[in-house]
């Protein structure tokens, strides 16, 4: 079946620590999102890409960088100047309005 | 800018139960509506969507009406269940230079109590 693959489901970090979430998908869409939720904040865009090799800032992109090298995959790396990376990471697909997420990766900074 | 604003929660309603969760939003032109849900610990799901004025949306006894007059899209169900318990979210889309970015509201928490 077709889907996305966040992995991990949960990830610890060591203050000053780069970490890189991984969003895989097989539905063949162009464009791919990263998402930051915090408790009551909604989901928050950090960066977006529309086709390989190419990429966008979304409204919260410092201390995140990002990389579309293949269609299938968008990874996100959380840099040490990301100052609270602590939050629910959600990776999204979409072929014009049709938008499938994953299910998510938990960072924790310890 | 494009926004959506949508009641805070948390609500928790009894079991069968008539829910209402307010959406408005503010864009330009005819933005698509949408309703997605989040179940503890997920992702999110697409709950219903509506593309233009006075289109109704439904799925699994909720509904949303496109009201263009009074820029809105609120969330109902007549009698809600346990398994409903989740977080809601209002966004919407604005296509634009072959772009198509959801625009969220904050989300609303829903705890049914048996």
């Amino acid at each position: 079946d077709g889907g996305i693959t966040q992995s991990p489901k949960y990830l610890f970090r060591k203050e000053g620590q780069n970490v890189t979430l991984s969003c895989e998908q097989n539905l063949n869409h162009d464009a791919m999102y990263w998402y930051r939720q915090d408790p009551g904040q909604g989901l928050r865009l950090i960066y977006y890409s529309q086709i390989v090799n190419d990429f966008q800032k979304g409204d919260i992109a410092e201390g995140y960088s990002v990389s579309r090298e293949k269609k299938e995959s968008f990874p996100l790396t959380v840099t040490s100047a990301q100052k609270n990376p602590t939050a629910f990471y959600l990776c999204a697909s979409s072929i014009t309005e049709g938008y499938t997420f994953g299910s998510g990766t938990r960072l924790t900074v310890v | 800018g494009n926004s959506v604003t949508q009641m805070e929660g948390p609500v928790t309603l009894s079991e069968e139960a008539f829910l209402t969760i307010n959406c408005t939003y503010t864009a330009t032109g005819y933005p698509s509506l949408f309703w997605y849900v989040q179940y503890p610990g997920e992702g999110l799901q697409l709950l219903l969507k509506a593309t233009k004025a006075d289109d109704k949306g439904s799925n699994k006894g909720f509904e949303a009406t496109y009201r263009k007059e009074t820029t809105s899209f609120h969330l109902e169900k007549g009698s809600v269940q346990v398994s409903d318990s989740a977080v809601y979210f209002c966004a919407l889309i604005k296509p634009g230079a072959g772009s198509y970015q959801l625009t969220f509201g904050k989300g609303t928490k829903l705890s049914v109590i048996p």
